[in-house]
């Protein structure tokens, strides 16, 4: 049982590059999540997908993108790295269709360690 | 004022401490609570929801108190196994909307 399996786990980029960050669960989830975590910090909503087919952002979506392909796929894209997006980024899901109106807890992948120069 | 915040750390406790945590946040509209875990380098792991009449699970209990609002967890019996950063997460309405907020963690270690 994988449960959700982010790819890949440490990527180093250089300023100005493209990369998406891939995110998958097999727990048949409705809701799925991108956070960043930097030290010192919480945890920091990036963007929410509530349903297939539906996106939203979170508490800091600038500079990035995401894609709900499907039920199982939640994809993360930068478009033009930058320094400050250097972090390590979590997906998450959770069972209902509330995004983040949901009561119902997370479960994360084991993460992204993104390192742009 | 910071949405979620938590008693700063580290924690640092002898193997059998009994150990508390408080977490308070700042929207009284908060609807979701919930206590994860996160040791180095890894993910979060949900350790308990929070519920309005508190509840406990095996050594673990957590509370809430919405009219002060804040949330507790209470660790008895304390393991080596339970060193790990514990993070609290409050659902708030904030300036970006709707919103799970973690806060920033708080550092337990348990001393042999």
């Amino acid at each position: 049982n994988a449960g959700v399996t982010q790819t890949p786990k440490f990527q180093v980029l250089k300023t100005g590059q493209s990369m998406t960050l891939q995110c998958a669960q097999d727990m048949n989830h409705n809701s799925m999540y991108w956070y960043r975590q930097d030290p010192g910090m919480g945890l920091r909503l990036i963007y929410y997908s509530a349903s297939e087919g539906t996106t939203d952002k979170g508490e800091v979506p600038n500079g990035y993108n995401v894609s709900r392909l499907n039920k199982r796929e939640f994809s993360l894209r930068l478009e033009s790295a930058a320094p400050s997006q250097t972090s390590v980024y979590f997906c998450a899901s959770s069972p209902d269709t509330q995004g983040v109106y949901s009561n119902q807890p997370q479960h994360f992948g084991d993460g992204t360690r993104l390192s742009i120069l | 004022r910071k949405e979620v915040e938590q008693d700063p750390g580290p924690f640092n406790v002898p193997e059998g401490a009994t150990v508390a945590f408080n977490c308070t946040y700042s929207n009284s509209a908060s609807q979701s609570f919930f206590w994860y875990r996160q040791d180095c380098r890894k993910e979060p792991k949900l350790l308990m929801s929070v519920y309005s009449s508190g509840n406990e699970d095996g050594r673990f209990t957590a509370q809430l108190n919405r009219a002060s609002q804040y949330i507790s967890l209470l660790i008895r019996d304390s393991k080596l196994s339970d060193s790990a950063t514990y993070l609290c997460v409050v659902n708030v309405q904030d300036n970006y909307g709707q919103n799970f907020v973690f806060g920033p963690g708080t550092r337990l270690s348990v001393l042999p």
